[in-house]
Order: structure tokens, then sequence, then C-alpha cells
């Protein structure tokens, strides 16, 4: 069985700060990671993915996660952070298997002005 | 438009009502679901539909009923619910359980309970 943990369920960051948002993971076979962001009273947006490959992903709005498979995680970071940031974001394994995507409870990121 | 549209975005029902949640996928994928979204908890699956079939119950309480009439819409009805059943509702679509390319979601439906 897959699980998803983000350790964090807040995180206050100034604007133009840089941030990290953690997620790791735990699953018995190869898996394919996800960062979904969700703004308020929205659906889920996908922000990028990891496949395979490279272990450093970009995706939409400045964001990039690395793989690391040694410490099964799969943070997200961006350099610079805007007010427009603000929202929550979950992480998500998924496998190739005929199971749905696992998804973790979510990180509120709030950029304070 | 995200190519998965719900409607409606808002509904606020009495607890003896009936009512149904719609979903709509233009983008060719073969499996749709149900998520629930309660404040402060996490999201929560309900169904699974892949083909057409229910492939997935998530101990949801019956007052749900889940319909998948073709690959395209996916429908959530809805009867006397509970107070604790308001949350927003998403529905989300995929290409075969979402390898490699992930779900895509709709905007939901904020589905209000009196």
């Amino acid at each position: 069985a897959q699980s998803v943990t983000q350790l964090d369920s807040q995180v206050p960051v100034f604007e133009e700060a840089p941030v990290e948002l953690r997620c790791n993971y735990s699953s018995s076979v190869s898996v394919y990671l996800f960062w979904y962001v969700q703004y308020p009273n929205q659906g889920l947006q996908l922000l990028l993915k990891y496949l395979s490959g490279s272990t450093l992903v970009k995706g939409i709005n400045g964001f990039e996660a690395e793989f690391n498979k040694s410490q099964t995680s799969f943070h997200l970071r961006k350099p610079s952070v805007h007010i427009s940031d603000t929202a929550e974001y979950f992480c998500a394994v998924g496998s190739s298997g005929n199971t749905p995507l696992v998804f973790g409870k979510g990180t509120r990121l709030s950029v304070i002005a | 438009e995200t190519g998965v549209t719900q409607t409606p975005r808002h509904l606020v029902m009495g607890m003896t009502n009936k009512k149904s949640l719609k979903c709509e996928q233009h983008l060719g994928h073969n499996a749709m679901y149900w998520y629930k979204q309660s404040a402060k908890k996490p999201l929560e699956l309900m169904f699974v539909y892949s083909l057409e079939e229910r492939v997935e119950n998530n101990s949801v309480p019956s007052r749900f009923s889940p319909e998948c009439p073709n690959s395209s819409h996916l429908f959530l009805h809805l009867h006397t619910l509970q107070p604790e059943d308001s949350a927003l509702y998403l529905c989300a679509s995929s290409q075969d359980k979402g390898y490699p390319y992930g779900y895509t979601f709709g905007s939901g439906t904020r589905l209000t309970v009196v």
C-alpha cells in the first residue's frame, strides 16, 4: 500500500522569501509523484509531476520539486513567493498498477505581505 | 475551461431533499472519481468509475448514490443528507487510473445541508 505524508499543515512565509513544502511517501513499488495546488473554492490544479528521468522537475508558476528515492521525498520549492501563491498544496503518489492516486492531507501556504 | 465541469457550483439543501450533482468531462478520459473535501480533513475518495463500471466504493453511506451513464458523465445523487455532509464535492477524471498524467479536477460543488 502507498501513503503520503505532508509534515506541515500550515506554512507562513513572507513575500519574496523562498519556501519548501515537504512531502514524504512510502511504497513498495515504483512510483510517480504529483503536486497539486488548490485556490479557495476551486478544484485541484496540477503543478508538476515526476514520472522518471531527471530528479528535478519544473512546474508552473515557478515551482520545482526534487525526487529523492533514498529519502522517499518529493519536496516542493519556490525561490521567491508571491501573494498569489497563497493556497493549499497537495502531494500525491501513484503507481502503474490499477489503484487510484493517494493524496496527502495538504499544506496551507500563506504568503504575508 | 478546465475540461471537467461540475454543476451546480453551490447547493443548499434541506435534510429531506433529494438533489443531484453533475460532472462532465471533455477530455476523452475513461475513469472518473468523486471526492469529498471537508474543512480541516483530508481529501476523501468516495467512488471510482473505470470504463463506466464502479470499481471502488469507500464505505460511503447509502444516502450518496453515484451514477455513470457513459464515460463523459458522472452524477452523485443525494437524499436525506446530514449536516456533516456539508463539504466541497470534487469530481476528477483520468486516463487509465491516472498513469502517467494524473487527474484533472473540476471546480467542485460547495454543498451546504441545513
